[in-house]
């Protein structure tokens, strides 16, 4: 059981480049979140999915595109990258524990994204 | 301001002792609410669900004060392994939106 298992794991881009952040979890859980985390901001969501074929944006979507064709993978695309977009990119999945919304996230390993 | 505040630290503790954490969040309608670990360089792990009673697991205590919008972590007896980074992580929206405290960093020294 991997969990959820996020590549690259370190990605250095050109400004204007673009690529795919990869993300997958063999959970079986239905939703899956995009987060960027910098110093002193905290974690802050940038788009996520409450199942396959269903995608709404967080609280910092510009820039990124997400689709979620399975209930595996929700890879995460970079149009054209900015040096705003530097920062480490997590992936999670999680599943509700309880009642309303008690749910626990699953967080990948974590991409460190570096835009020049 | 942010939804979800929480002091940065950095907390630097003796081995032994309690220390405690607190976060205020900005919405009231918010549903659900945690803490989550985070190591140096690694991704956040859940720590623990808070309760509306509060909760405690082995040496760790939450509370939540609804009226006061605040949550807080108890820890007792610190280990060094206790040194990590703390989120508080609130559920803002009821829809698995999650928001995030900036993280409050303890070194638990010998």
């Amino acid at each position: 059981n991997a969990g959820v298992t996020q590549t690259p794991k370190f990605q250095v881009l050109k400004t204007g480049q673009s690529m795919t952040l990869q993300c997958a979890q063999d959970m079986n859980h239905e939703y899956m979140s995009w987060y960027r985390q910098d110093p002193g901001m905290g974690l802050r969501l940038i788009h996520y999915s409450v199942g396959a074929g269903i995608t709404d944006q967080g609280e910092v979507p510009n820039g990124y595109n997400v689709s979620r064709s399975t209930t595996e993978d929700f890879p995460l695309r970079l149009l054209s990258a900015a040096p705003s977009q530097t920062s480490v990119y997590f992936c999670a999945s999680s599943y509700s524990i309880g009642s309303g919304a008690n749910y626990e996230q699953y967080f990948g390993p974590g991409t460190r994204l570096t835009v020049t | 301001r942010k939804e979800v505040e929480q002091d940065p630290g950095p907390f630097n503790v003796p081995e032994g002792a309690t220390v405690a954490f607190n976060c205020t969040y900005s919405n009231s309608a918010s549903q659900s609410f945690f803490w989550y670990r985070q190591d140096c360089r690694k991704e956040p792990k859940l720590l623990m669900s808070v309760y509306s009673s509060g909760n405690e697991d082995g040496r760790f205590t939450a509370q939540l004060n609804r009226a006061s919008q605040y949550i807080s972590l108890l820890i007792r007896d610190s280990k060094l392994s206790d040194s990590a980074t703390y989120l508080c992580v609130v559920n803002a929206y009821n829809n698995n939106d999650m928001r995030f405290g900036a993280g409050t960093r303890l070194t638990v020294k010998p």
